[in-house]
């Protein structure tokens, strides 16, 4: 099956800055790649996705890249506030193939520092 | 509310009780899913329907969960002769391929059940 790494498991930052967190998948099939964040005590909450058939893509301070070749995928995101403290994880699936389960990584605790 | 709904949100029972958790999807999401996620790790998926079929299931699945969804609606989820292994927040996503941004899963505020 599927297998998510994710590094690093704690990112400490100062607010401004750019924050990098990486994953790494395992099967090839798996074409859908969405980050969720989740704040303490509350539900799992996407903020991107991309699917296979894109390298890159962006929404406001947040963007996502996809290297195929290497099976890795990249949260950035730039210009950190203290809102962006929080929980992140990547995932990972095969969707239109009746294995739309999500891969998900052990998570980034993301840490703002004033 | 039209998000994802779930219930109870707690549960406390002791070991070997069974117990059963309630998913309601958004309205017209065909899809649903349930994972299990323990402290300090990612959710783990468990099982995916579409309408009422259920497609995929985790090997984490053991014989003592049962999902269903018999009208395509809703959906409980039945844990029997509970362990304190157990212990977790069951989560619930929908999505649709029809309405929306395909493939999307939204979350509900998760079941936490703790097994004393």
């Amino acid at each position: 099956g599927e297998n998510v790494e994710q590094h690093p498991s704690t990112l400490s930052v100062q607010e401004g800055d750019s924050a990098v967190i990486k994953c790494t998948y395992s099967d090839s099939a798996s074409n859908y790649f969405p980050w969720y964040k989740q704040e303490l005590g509350k539900r799992p909450q996407l903020i991107i996705d991309i699917r296979s058939n894109v390298g890159e893509k962006k929404d406001q301070r947040i963007a996502v890249t996809l290297n195929k070749t290497a099976k890795h995928f990249s949260l950035h995101i730039t210009e950190t506030q203290p809102e962006d403290s929080a929980v992140y994880f990547c995932a990972a699936s095969i969707t239109g193939g009746g294995a739309d389960g999500l891969t998900f990584g052990k998570g980034t605790h993301l840490i703002i520092q004033p | 509310d039209t998000g994802v709904s779930q219930d109870p949100r707690h549960k406390i029972t002791k070991r070997g009780q069974n117990v059963t958790f309630r998913c309601d999807p958004i309205s017209e999401h065909n899809r649903l899913y349930w994972y299990r996620q323990t402290l300090g790790q990612g959710p783990e998926f468990l099982t995916y329907f579409q309408n009422e079929a259920q497609l995929e299931k985790s090997r984490l699945l053991s014989d003592r969960f049962s999902a269903e969804r018999p009208k395509g609606s809703f959906s409980t989820l039945e844990i029997q002769r509970t362990e304190q292994g157990d212990s977790a927040m069951y989560l619930c996503a929908s999505s649709s391929r029809d309405t929306g941004p395909p493939d999307t899963q939204y979350f509900g505020p998760g079941t936490r059940l703790t097994v004393l």
